[in-house]
């Protein structure tokens, strides 16, 4: 059975740090992952996938993920916190285009100014 | 890009009656459209799985009947929470697309029974 672990429930950085959010899934198959940010009552926005190829992505609003077969990881990274970023991330893995997904619990990203 | 519109996009409804949501595409064809659950501070729980023309697959655990599927087009599909109750209380998004294309998720609604 397919799963996805965020061992991180909840993560403070300063404005202008550095983030990493860690993602670990477990796939029978070739995954495909995602991770997806949401803002209080609102729907999920897709940050970035991961189908195949360069093993380093690059997504919106700054961010990139790289996944590492090898540790069935796929960590999410931004280099520069902006107090706009504080929300909830959700890693998924899935079938074709995410179709059918598998979430993780989420991190609550939290801003300091 | 792909644009899912949810509606309501709030709702609060008295214990015992029925609600109905809406998830459309409204610049493409979804095939297939699926229904999740949020609960607060937690991920969402896939609930159903809806191709159109056919009858929505549940996953285990979740009651058909409490909660009918309808995908009658390719643009919309409809969640009814029948005879709600306040542990039905929950966010509910829906993600449409086709397998070739991709899936967008809806902006989702938040159901409140009371």
């Amino acid at each position: 059975a397919q799963s996805v672990t965020q061992p991180d429930i909840h993560i403070t950085v300063s404005e202008g740090a550095s983030l990493e959010l860690r993602c670990n899934y477990s796939y029978g198959a070739t995954p495909y992952l995602f991770w997806y940010v949401q803002s209080p009552g609102q729907g999920l926005q897709l940050l970035l996938k991961y189908f195949s190829g360069d093993t380093l992505v690059q997504g919106i609003k700054g961010f990139e993920a790289e996944f590492k077969r090898s540790q069935s990881s796929f960590n999410l990274r931004k280099p520069s916190v902006h107090w706009s970023d504080a929300a909830e991330y959700f890693c998924a893995v899935g079938a074709v285009n995410a179709g059918k997904s598998t979430f993780g619990d989420g991190t609550t990203l939290t801003v300091k100014p | 890009g792909a644009v899912v519109s949810q509606h309501p996009s709030r709702v609060i409804c008295k214990s015992g009656t029925s609600v109905k949501i809406e998830c459309r595409s409204l610049d493409f064809q979804a095939t297939t459209m699926f229904w999740y659950r949020q609960f607060p501070k937690k991920s969402l729980m896939l609930m159903a799985t809806s191709n159109e023309g056919s009858k929505a697959t549940y996953e285990q655990g979740v009651e058909k009947d409490k909660f009918l599927i309808n995908h009658a087009s390719l643009t919309l599909s409809t969640l009814t929470v029948t005879s709600a109750h306040p542990e039905d209380s929950s966010f509910y998004i829906c993600s449409a697309g086709q397998a070739n294309y991709g899936y967008t998720f809806g902006s989702g609604t938040r159901l409140t029974v009371v």
